[in-house]
């Protein structure tokens, strides 16, 4: 059984980068996409990605401009990046994994506050 | 982008209850549909895919049906560990979009 381990700042200022990076333990990264969803507070789930350890990617058009995912697969792991946070992007944010379909295994989640 | 509708968006029920979920997309998608259960602080669980296919270690209680636009998740019999809100998942195109979720409350 797969499992994932996430990390990265909590607590960010409006315009900083975001930086999240998922450890993928049980398994390798390499073979699946690697997604990033967030869930806002009291909100519900918004797909944020994904990318495979090729490099190709998929983001959502809302965040395209802002967002990067990448596979590093020496470490096994998996990255977010998002450039430029305003306070709409609060939120927890997920890792998971796509096999077969989205995302039989999950991160434990990280809560983002980004303070104006 | 494809719209996930999912109604009711909450809802009282009994233990014992057959209870059933729907979820309509705003275009075709096949059976490109996946359930995902999620309880208060914890992190979503998946408990279908492929619109009807049970996910492992999910109970024969849940099962998932539909293809096009429509889809349901029933649970038989609800189970006071099922009190939890339910979201549907499109992922026939991009960008994948999530329904706005069904609360299920005693």
């Amino acid at each position: 059984q797969v499992q994932l381990q996430q990390w990265g700042a909590g607590l960010l200022k409006s315009s900083e980068t975001l930086s999240l990076t998922c450890a993928v333990y049980g398994g390798s990264v390499s073979g699946y996409y690697w997604s990033w969803i967030r869930q806002s507070p009291g909100m519900g789930l918004e797909w944020i990605g994904e990318s495979n350890d090729s490099g190709s990617t998929n983001y959502s058009p809302s965040l395209k401009s802002r967002v990067s995912i990448s596979v590093d697969r020496s470490k096994n792991e998996f990255s977010l990046k998002l450039n430029s946070v305003t306070a709409a992007d609060t939120a927890v944010y997920y890792c998971a994994r796509v096999w077969y379909a989205p995302f039989d295994s999950w991160g434990q989640g990280n809560l983002v506050i980004v303070a104006s | 982008d494809i719209q996930m509708t999912q109604s009711p968006s909450a809802m009282s029920a009994s233990v014992g209850d057959r209870v059933t979920i729907t979820c309509r997309a705003s275009q075709g998608i096949s059976t490109y549909l996946a359930w995902f259960q999620q309880k208060p602080g914890k992190v979503p669980k998946r408990l279908i895919y492929g619109s009807s296919t049970l996910h492992s270690e999910v109970p024969s209680r849940f099962s998932g049906f539909g293809s096009g636009t429509e889809f349901t998740l029933t649970i038989s019999s609800l189970q006071p560990e099922d009190f939890a809100t339910y979201y549907c998942l499109q992922h026939f195109d991009y960008p994948w979009t999530f329904g706005q979720g069904t609360k299920v409350e005693i």
